[in-house]
């Protein structure tokens, strides 16, 4: 697609439910970012994918938090037994080279 | 890990006035690259200007323009002749050279354009 495109937009979930959050990529982007940016916070790195490589996992928080890139294009970011503290905007980015970064419009997770 | 701080959370302009946004960062490579991104309501953060470390020269695009000074560590951004779109957060960002690298991001400035 021209973008990167995010799903859900918004997202409200019960505190101990599982989510996924879905990112599609531009196509052709061979690098995919996660970050998390909490209300009022800059962003924070979670996960990167690069290809074929075995994803830099050092950004997640715990072992709720996992992602996985299937086909080296679309990526699933899925959060175990919710908690409040993870209410945040959830941002995905794309690159080709090492400056060509384009970010979708996020998904904000509500926790309640 | 490198940091990244911007000192101002919020910040405010008239319209057609010039604004600097101020930022430093902590490294101890020699080789990177800054940014400056937007993020307006709309929340897709949006690339407006970047610089390369190795270069001396500082990056301008259009209204945008930065002032970098790598001894300092400082990399500010400059708005010139204020718009009304202009109002957003604005973030600046370091990433190593090489590949792998996220970026990191400040905390952000709140930029307010009034009439």
């Amino acid at each position: 697609g021209a973008g990167v495109s995010q799903s859900p937009s918004n997202k409200v979930t019960e505190k101990g439910k599982d989510v996924e959050l879905r990112c599609d990529p531009i196509s052709g982007h061979t690098a995919l970012y996660w970050y998390r940016q909490s209300l009022g916070q800059g962003l924070e790195f979670l996960i990167y994918f690069q290809g074929n490589s075995a994803p830099d996992k050092s950004g997640l928080p715990s072992d709720r938090f996992s992602a996985e890139r299937t086909g080296g294009s679309v990526s699933t970011l899925t959060i175990q037994r919710t908690q409040q503290e993870d209410s945040a905007v959830y941002l995905c980015a794309s690159s080709l080279g090492r400056l060509g970064y384009t970010f979708g419009s996020g998904t904000r997770l509500t926790v309640v | 890990a490198q940091t990244v701080t911007q000192s101002q959370p919020e910040m405010s302009v008239q319209e057609a006035e010039t604004v600097t946004l101020s930022c430093t960062y902590d490294t101890s490579e020699s080789d990177y690259y800054l940014f400056w991104y937007k993020q307006p309501p709309s929340r897709q953060m949006i690339l407006v200007i970047r610089q390369e470390a190795y270069k001396q020269q500082n990056a301008t695009e259009n209204r945008f323009s930065v002032n970098f000074q790598k001894a300092a560590k400082s990399f500010s951004l400059k708005i010139s002749d204020s718009q009304l779109g202009d109002a957003a957060m604005y973030f600046c960002a370091y990433r190593s050279a090489g590949s792998g690298y996220a970026l990191n991001f400040g905390k952000g400035t709140s930029l307010l354009v009034t009439p």
